[in-house]
């Protein structure tokens, strides 16, 4: 069974940094590629940024040059690097994959707030 | 990027109700599709998934349709747990789009 557990998030002030991290695991075969989404506090969902397997990234606009999404295949670990964080960057942050069907992980919460 | 619009954005049933959520894609997505229901405070729950394959484990009251640009999602008789909010999700993309969410209230 593949899981998805997410993990990282917390508190920080405008302006400061986080790093998620996602432990992956129960794939049969590996995912062509991984991403992120993002739920702020009652709103819709919202794609953040994918890495392939081939290592090409790519990223919302909202979030271009101030997010970087790397991974770590030895570890089966994907990670969200998260600079200049703004208020409006507060969500819960779920790593997630596709085989065919999507696969979520439960999601980290992130509150940017002075 | 693929636009998916999704409606009703609210719709009230009563429990036994057949109810009926549409999605629109922009463009084909051939049957790259999703429905998710999700619940105050945790995380969407997958309930169909490329169009019509029912996930494991979700009552077979829940089924989806289409291809291409249209799709729906239906729920043959609606039962009190299935007061929440459902979401479709293009994944023909690497840059997933979700419809605006339909919120199912109780008539």
């Amino acid at each position: 069974e593949v899981q998805l557990v997410a993990s990282g998030g917390g508190l920080v002030q405008p302006g400061g940094s986080l790093r998620l991290s996602c432990a992956a695991s129960g794939f049969t075969v590996s995912p062509n590629y991984k991403t992120w989404v993002r739920q702020a506090p009652g709103k819709g969902l919202e794609w953040v940024s994918v890495i392939y397997s081939s290592g090409n990234t790519y990223y919302a606009d909202s979030v271009k040059g101030r997010f970087t999404i790397s991974r770590d295949n030895s570890k089966n670990m994907l990670y969200l690097e998260m600079n200049s964080l703004r208020v409006e960057d507060t969500a819960v942050y779920y790593c997630a994959t596709e085989d065919g069907r999507p696969n979520w992980g439960q999601g980290t919460l992130v509150t940017v707030s002075s | 990027d693929i636009q998916m619009t999704q409606s009703p954005s609210t719709l009230s049933a009563s429990v036994g109700d057949r109810v009926t959520i549409t999605c629109r894609a922009s463009q084909s997505i051939s049957s790259w599709l999703a429905w998710y229901q999700q619940k105050p405070g945790t995380a969407p729950k997958l309930l169909i998934y490329e169009a019509s394959s029912l996930e494991g484990g979700v009552p077979s009251r829940f089924s989806g349709s289409g291809s291409g640009t249209e799709f729906t999602l239906t729920i043959s008789s609606l039962q009190p747990d299935d007061f929440a909010t459902y979401y479709c999700q293009q994944y023909n993309s690497y840059w997933w789009t979700f419809g605006q969410g339909t919120k199912v209230e109780i008539k």
